[in-house]
């Protein structure tokens, strides 16, 4: 079966710098897709990044970018110049196609002033 | 676009009584999905419908949880009776369907935050 490990259950950054959340995950498929969700407080959960096992070019959305070691099976987030608008709940996920996601246990993260 | 929406947002109910949730999928998505999160757990996916069909329902949890999805619009999760263990917070996800192993982006809502007391 497949799982998705979130080893850091808080983490905190200073505003304007950078800052990398872990996620690990296990599976014998070798076509998949990995994503990072947000959920702030009291709001919806988005989507933040998503990276296609097949491609070997880690995916990036503005400040967002993701390491993606697929032979250590391995996809961090790396935040950079956090703002107090990242403060948020991260989820990493996983999936194989038009399946259900399987989650983390997530990543709650302050950002401070 | 609007965005997929769960009602109610919050309930608490005592143990024994009946309890439905509702989740609108965006508009065109055939795909929908149920998951739920318990205190300090991860998020754990419950069934997955396309259309009107229940694709898979590997993780309702036993008979108590009941879901619907008539006409491949709307769903409704119904737990009859309610016990404690089923407080946590009920997420709905919808995405559209493609053909192959093209996964589309799966689109939370707000999630409903059941309390059984």
């Amino acid at each position: 079966a497949q799982t998705v490990t979130q080893s850091q259950p808080e983490m905190s950054v200073q505003e304007a710098e950078t800052v990398t959340l872990s996620c690990t995950y296990d599976t014998s498929e070798s076509d998949y897709y990995l994503f990072w969700y947000k959920q702030p407080p009291s709001r919806q959960m988005i989507l933040v990044i998503r990276q296609e096992a097949y491609k070997q070019q880690n995916a990036t959305e503005n400040r967002f970018s993701v390491n993606f070691q697929k032979a250590a099976k391995s996809f961090s987030l790396k935040i950079s110049d956090s703002q107090l608008g990242d403060a948020a709940m991260y989820f990493c996920a996983y999936n194989a196609g038009n399946t259900p996601l399987v989650f983390g246990k997530g990543t709650r993260l302050s950002v401070i002033a | 676009e609007a965005g997929v929406t769960q009602f109610p947002s919050h309930s608490v109910i005592e143990k024994g009584q009946t309890v439905t949730l509702r989740c609108d999928p965006i508009s065109g998505h055939d795909n929908l999905y149920w998951y739920r999160r318990v205190m300090g757990k991860e998020i754990k996916f419950l069934l997955h419908f396309v259309k009107e069909s229940k694709q898979d329902e590997s993780g309702m949890p036993n008979n108590r949880f009941l879901a619907e999805r008539t006409g491949g619009t709307y769903s409704t999760l119904k737990v009859q009776p309610a016990e404690l263990e089923d407080s946590g917070v009920y997420f709905c996800a919808s995405s559209r369907l493609t053909g192959g192993l093209n996964q589309e982006t799966q689109y939370f809502g707000p999630g409903t935050r059941l309390l059984v007391l």
